[in-house]
């Protein structure tokens, strides 16, 4: 059964401070994974994306990994900031198929403390 | 902003009224979903419509009924809902959702959602 599980399900850091959210994925084939971000009481919005040949991905202070053999990923965090609070959210993309098979994980809620 | 609105953004309603939600996208996309969101579970796909015909219905209750007038709009229109209803409502569109394989085809642009209270 293709599944993607996150962990943690939750986590509270300081500001200023590294972190790293993981997803481990059981979707096969796969075409791709994608982190996105969602703020409370707001829709997901993408971060990054990564294909089978691409193992790293950054967007500014977020880089996302991913090894295609253990069929995991991570999000890594820089110097996080007030505004990083939010939920992560991994979905991985099944090979050759549309948009409404992606699979969704449980997420990630982030809190980032002063 | 992402280019999918949806409207209203919160709505409290009891178990006998009859509302809709409205989604609209401005990106020329000919894909819309409805999702449902709950606390600590994943997103719930609901429906789908491609090129204004649903092409999928994921076992949802007849009390939430769809409708796409266009590429552009999709609603869902509530009635009787029940408690365990009450969760964050998610329009998404992407360009097509019958274009298989690839980063450019599955990527689905999300509106911000109507936070839904059924009492």
């Amino acid at each position: 059964k293709n599944q993607v599980e996150q962990s943690p399900q939750s986590l509270i850091i300081l500001e200023g401070k590294n972190c790293t959210l993981q997803c481990n994925y059981t979707v096969s084939p796969f075409s791709n994974l994608r982190w996105y971000k969602q703020d409370t009481g707001r829709g997901p919005v993408s971060l990054t994306i990564m294909t089978f040949s691409e193992n790293t991905k950054s967007n500014g202070r977020y880089t996302a990994t991913l090894d295609a053999d253990t069929k995991q990923s991570s999000l890594h965090i820089t110097a996080s900031q007030l505004s990083d609070s939010a939920s992560y959210i991994c979905v991985v993309s099944p090979g050759y198929s549309s948009a409404s098979k992606i699979i969704f994980g449980s997420g990630t809620r982030l809190s980032i403390r002063p | 902003e992402t280019g999918v609105t949806q409207t209203p953004r919160h709505l409290v309603m009891g178990m006998t009224n009859k509302k809709s939600l409205k989604c609209e996208q401005h990106l020329g996309h000919n894909a819309m979903y409805w999702y449902k969101q709950s606390a600590k579970k994943p997103l719930e796909l609901m429906f789908v419509y491609n090129f204004k015909e649903q092409t999928e219905n994921n076992s949802v209750p007849s009390r939430f009924s769809p409708e796409c007038p266009n590429s552009s709009h999709l609603f869902l229109h509530l009635h009787t809902l029940q408690p365990e209803d009450s969760a964050l409502y998610l329009c998404a569109s992407s360009p097509n959702d019958e274009a298989p394989g690839g980063a450019r085809n599955d990527e689905q642009y999300f509106g911000p959602g109507t936070r839904l209270t059924v009492t």
